[in-house]
């Protein structure tokens, strides 16, 4: 089975411009979550999805937004990039939207702002 | 849901059993305790999970008391390849994977 594929790997954006994640879930898992992971701040929790529907969001700035798709794949997107949004973002799918289903994370995409 | 406090770090030599323990004082009667690994540039990989007593697969134990305050990973006889950084993280089954916190996990450095 295919683990989890995050695109793009790296991405290298400029301040005020917007970007745009991928996510491919574990075929058969319908949960994908996303977390920021900055050295500072560690893996911060930014939304869930299931089903297409966001069922929990972290303490984010509305800048960030997600959805996913009827193929469970999904998407984040940052708007207006800050310095401060460069960090390893990760995706991670569940079989289930239980807390206690492991998580399979992808291995992130790195953004860097400038 | 709990909070978990584990050491900020920890060193082994090659070929030691290692034993990393994780507290969660307020852990509910429901809540699993899951562990994952991470290396540098990647995403956390489970590793094991368990409700109580002691969970054994191909890579590790974990043993969990009886009033399941704490809960410890084992990993036997490691090598260099398992120098990361290892979470412990409480979750209840409810549907709020919001509340799940990666803390500051242990970093373990294998030493030749």
């Amino acid at each position: 089975k295919a683990g989890v594929t995050q695109t793009p790997r790296y991405l290298i954006k400029t301040r005020g411009q917007q970007v745009t994640l991928s996510c491919s879930p574990i075929s058969g898992h319908r949960s994908v979550s996303w977390y920021q992971q900055t050295p500072g701040q560690g893996l911060q929790f930014l939304f869930e999805y299931f089903s297409e529907t966001q069922r929990n969001k972290g303490n984010f700035p509305g800048r960030f937004s997600g959805r996913q798709f009827s193929n469970s794949r999904s998407e984040m997107n940052v708007s207006t990039l800050e310095l401060g949004d460069s960090a390893l973002y990760l995706c991670a799918s569940s079989s289930q939207a239980q807390t206690n289903s492991p998580l399979h994370f992808g291995n992130g995409t790195r953004l860097t702002v400038t | 849901l709990a909070k978990t406090t584990q050491p900020i770090s920890m060193d082994s030599y090659e070929g030691q059993e290692v034993n990393i323990t994780c507290s969660h004082n307020n852990i509910a009667t429901n809540d699993y305790i899951t562990w994952y690994q991470q290396f540098p540039s990647q995403g956390p990989r489970f590793i094991i999970q368990g409700y109580k007593t002691k969970v054994t697969n191909e890579v590790a134990s974990l043993f969990i008391p009886a009033d399941r305050k704490s809960s410890t990973l084992s990993l036997p006889r490691v090598s260099l390849s398992d120098t990361a950084v290892y979470y412990c993280l409480v979750g209840d089954g409810s549907s709020n994977t919001g509340k799940l916190i990666f803390g500051q996990g242990t970093t373990l450095q294998v030493k030749p």
